[in-house]
């Protein structure tokens, strides 16, 4: 069974600081990749989908990258900002039985004016 | 246009009553999904549909959960004699799914259950 693990679960950055979010998975065998956020109460906005033959999304100040050969994915927040302060989940979709995702437990930022 | 919508936003419910959820799709996707997430864990499937037929029932967590979906639109959760450790948020997400499985998830804001 595809499992999806974040790291770290927490994070606290000063306005302005780069990041990194870290996400691996232990099946290759992906679709895509999808980077989420979560406001507190609210349901999921999804930010990037990577499909498994790309290497990389960008949309604004986020960068997600794929290897999923090391089942490893990444996402890079430029220039933080205090409304970038939520939790952010990845999700792999596998390529056999259902098409549901499998998510991991997901990074919690909080961006420090 | 209108994205994923749920009903009731809020449910708080007596240990061993019924409860229904709704979820309207966003118009024309043709994959539905339901997942859970509980206090402290991660989001976890339910079920998917595709049209009105349900190829994955494997999330569903006992046989007192089921779903349906009509008209290839509007789908209910339904959980009989609910128990507390049903209390979650549940959150349904709808895609314009093909055969190959890649498609983005749209998900709508969820509905907290509260089992007392």
């Amino acid at each position: 069974k595809q499992e999806v693990t974040q790291i770290p679960a927490a994070l606290s950055v000063p306005e302005g600081e780069n990041l990194v979010l870290n996400c691996s998975f232990t099946d290759s065998a992906i679709y895509n990749l999808q980077w989420f956020r979560q406001d507190p109460g609210k349901g999921l906005t999804s930010l990037l989908l990577i499909q498994s033959s790309q290497r990389e999304q960008t949309s604004g100040r986020l960068n997600a990258s794929l290897d999923k050969s090391s089942g490893r994915s990444t996402l890079y927040i430029a220039a933080s900002q205090p409304g970038d302060s939520a939790t952010y989940l990845c999700a792999v979709r596998v390529q056999t039985g259902a098409n549901n995702l499998f998510f991991g437990t997901g990074t919690r930022l909080t961006v420090i004016p | 246009g209108a994205g994923v919508s749920q009903s009731p936003s809020n449910k708080v419910t007596e240990k061993g009553k019924d409860v229904e959820l709704r979820c309207d799709p966003i118009s024309g996707h043709t994959a539905l999904y339901w997942y859970r997430q509980s206090l402290g864990q991660g989001l976890e499937f339910l079920i998917y549909f595709q049209g009105n037929s349900a190829p994955d029932k494997s999330g569903l967590p006992s046989d007192r959960f089921s779903a349906e979906r009509t008209g290839g639109s509007v789908s209910t959760l339904t959980i009989q004699r609910t128990q507390q450790e049903d209390s979650a948020v549940y959150l349904c997400a709808s895609s314009l799914e093909g055969t190959s499985g890649g498609a983005t998830q749209y998900f709508g804001p969820g509905t907290r259950l509260t089992v007392l």
